[in-house]
């Protein structure tokens, strides 16, 4: 069965630290994953993506299929990143699902 | 392009009544899924629309809930009788294909009292 698994509910940083949310999926085929974020009271967008290997707002995110892994890393937090971060998986004819969330705070 | 529309963006019920949310997906995309959001569960695929047929309805919790696409343009995702354990964000989203990126609506926030 397809899972997502985001072990940590909350992460709080201080601006400039390095941030890594992880995220470890389980899937028998060939995922695509992503990574979509949610401002406070903004929709749900997509932050990135594994196949188009780009850093957005500063954030990367490598696929590592041996340890199943897909961690999201900025070198320098900002303010500004503060939101929830969901991992999601897709597939072959599969619907999109996300794992639990990772709240993001950075404080000055 | 509005972006995926949900209506409404609030709804309090009482207890057994029903419920009816509603989505306007993308012009042009032939994907629609549902999802509800709460704190504990996060982020639930309730169901997968293609084409506005239901390919994965796994995720509805219980016979309560209830989902329709009638065209491409309109779905909707009925609960009743509605329960306070109902109460979460709801969201409808879509892409032009089931394995791309999502859109999503502003969500419905259902509060059952």
């Amino acid at each position: 069965a397809q899972r997502v698994t985001q072990p940590e509910k909350l992460l709080s940083v201080f601006k400039g630290a390095p941030v890594e949310l992880k995220c470890n999926y389980s899937y028998s085929g060939s995922p695509e994953l992503f990574w979509y974020v949610q401002y406070s009271r903004q929709r749900l967008q997509l932050l990135l993506r594994h196949i188009s290997r780009e850093s957005i707002k500063g954030f990367t995110a490598d696929l590592n299929k041996g340890e199943t892994s897909f961690h999201l890393k900025k070198p320098f937090a900002q303010e500004e990143d503060s939101a929830m971060y969901y991992c999601a998986l897709t597939g072959a004819g599969t619907a999109l699902i996300f794992g639990k969330g990772t709240t993001l705070s950075v404080s000055s | 392009d509005a972006g995926v529309i949900q209506s409404p963006r609030h709804e309090v019920t009482e207890m057994g009544q029903e419920v009816t949310l509603r989505c306007k997906p993308i012009s042009g995309h032939n994907s629609l899924f549902w999802y509800r959001q709460t704190m504990m569960r996060g982020l639930e695929l309730l169901i997968y629309f293609n084409n506005n047929v239901p390919i994965d309805d796994s995720g509805m919790p219980e016979d309560r809930f209830s989902a329709k696409m009638p065209n491409a343009s309109f779905s909707t995702l009925k609960i009743q009788p509605s329960e306070p354990r109902d109460s979460a964000v709801y969201f409808c989203a879509s892409s032009w294909r089931g394995n791309t990126e999502a859109f999503f609506g502003q969500g419905t926030r259902l509060t059952v009292v």
